[in-house]
């Protein structure tokens, strides 16, 4: 089945470093990849959508300049945490599909981000 | 926000017992996936219900949708311990026109914990 390689799967770092987070699609072309956050014991919450070769769209309160990503090739998009802080410690899940909306989404296993 | 909310949020079960899960959601829909996580890891796909379906399945699951009450069922038969996981249902809307895009997103909705003991 279609797989996803996300990682590091875990970063713990100063207040005030930047860091990115890799996605790939291992056996297939993802036209669209979903960067996702998610609190302990909560939903997911969409971040923003990146096709390839094209500016993210980013989800009402997700601040651009705060998450970097970059989609530029079929099989990588990057999120950057620029400046990461404690408040930016979470769990971080991306997922790539490739096609339209009745393909299913193929997920990453998620980054642990902690910001001492 | 999530517009989808499933209940129960919680559910505790025996080994071999069926667990069902339920799935609200608000708007006109696509389609309508499940998904399973286990603690700490990714989201594993586990079915996909196309608006104009009523049921199907997958080995021990079985998904149904009624979309005249926006509501889905994921039923897990003869569980197992290997079950005990988070369960998702997300939904992708219905756009104005029945237009399809591919950066329709899925809307989580808050998900099942469901533990299964041995």
């Amino acid at each position: 089945g279609a797989v996803v390689s996300q990682h590091p799967s875990r970063v713990i770092c100063k207040s005030g470093t930047s860091v990115k987070i890799e996605c790939r699609s291992l056996d297939f072309q993802a036209t669209t990849m979903f960067w996702y956050r998610q609190f302990p014991k909560q939903s997911l919450m969409l971040m923003a959508t990146s096709n390839e070769g094209s500016k993210a769209t980013y989800e009402q309160g997700v601040e651009k300049d705060k998450f970097l990503i970059n989609h530029a090739s079929l099989t990588l998009s990057t999120l950057t945490v620029t400046s990461a802080h404690p408040e930016d410690s979470s769990f971080y899940i991306c997922s790539a599909r490739t096609g339209y909306n009745n393909q299913p989404q193929h997920f990453g296993d998620g980054t642990r981000l902690s910001i001492l | 926000s999530q517009q989808g909310e499933e209940d129960p949020q919680a559910l505790s079960i025996q080994e071999g017992e069926n667990a069902t899960m339920n799935c609200s959601y608000k708007t006109s829909i696509n389609n309508l996936q499940w998904y399973r996580q286990n603690s700490g890891r990714g989201l594993v796909h586990l079915i996909l219900i196309r608006s104009n379906e009523r049921e199907k399945h997958s080995g021990r699951l079985r998904v149904t949708l009624d979309t005249s009450k926006k509501s889905s069922s994921l039923l897990i038969t003869a569980s197992r311990a290997a079950d005990t996981a988070s369960y998702f249902c997300a939904t992708v809307r219905r756009l104005a026109g029945g237009r399809e895009t591919s950066g329709s997103r899925l809307t989580f909705g808050e998900g099942t914990q469901l533990t299964v003991n041995p």
